[in-house]
């Protein structure tokens, strides 16, 4: 049972809304904030969101973030085909004493 | 601007060991928390080991007592020394750097280094 839950895949056409969510517990979203992050094969990760809902300067506002009780979300707007990605939730999990990620969304912009 | 450049994979034997390093450069790394944090083929992200400023470490349960991490503040150098390595241990690790504000968070990340555990 993965400490965070990501589902596995997601797929959209370009210009549409898509949500990944980020399921938790107290021990970690319910008491800590969450972060986001791209990954694109082969590169860096980038932090596209960070404190639940904030963005840091570069990020476009077509990424937003949210988050209630033990449960966040990413939603991203007015899709192209460079938004294709990973994308991954990252939370302090008090229990583990150690930050968690979850298992990851592959978006695909059809 | 913020740079973290990780050196030292390659191919080991199941049960050798490995020291990965990451030179920073860009911003007053005494000051940053840093991190290493993982990708196996195929997996997603999974974070290894973290070293605040107040010499703090945390491990994740799959690498505690045998990987270590360290920093040498004076050559801007973070350190993972990786023994008794498993085949599951294979994987892209990345030095990534941790915001700075109170909480965990990284907002800066390496372009990482290969590790193959094979025999």
């Amino acid at each position: 049972q993965p400490v965070l839950t990501q589902p596995p895949s997601a797929s959209v056409t370009p210009g549409q809304r898509v949500t990944i969510s980020c399921s938790g517990s107290n021990s970690n979203i319910g008491n800590n904030y969450v972060h986001w992050y791209q990954h694109l094969p082969g590169t860096a990760p980038k932090l596209l969101i960070y404190r639940n809902d904030q963005r840091p300067s570069g990020v476009p506002d077509r990424f937003s973030g949210s988050k209630s009780g033990t449960s966040a979300s990413l939603a991203i707007s007015g899709l192209r085909s460079e938004d294709e990605a990973d994308y991954y939730c990252a939370v302090w999990d008090a229990s583990l004493s150690g930050p968690v990620f979850g298992g990851g969304t592959k978006l695909t912009v059809l | 601007d913020v740079q973290l450049v990780e050196s030292g994979g390659g191919l080991v034997q199941p049960g050798g060991s490995l020291r990965l390093s990451c030179a920073a450069s860009g911003f007053t790394f005494s000051r940053f928390a840093m991190n290493w944090v993982r990708q196996a083929p195929g997996k997603g992200l999974e974070w290894v080991s973290y070293l605040t400023t107040g010499s703090e470490i945390f491990y994740a349960d799959s690498v505690k007592g045998r990987f270590t991490i360290s920093r040498d503040n004076a050559k801007n150098s973070l350190y993972l020394q990786m023994n008794s390595l498993r085949d599951e241990d294979t994987a892209v690790y990345y030095c990534a750097r941790d915001w700075g504000s109170p909480g965990w968070c990284i907002d800066n990340w390496g372009q990482g280094t290969l590790v193959i555990v094979s025999s």
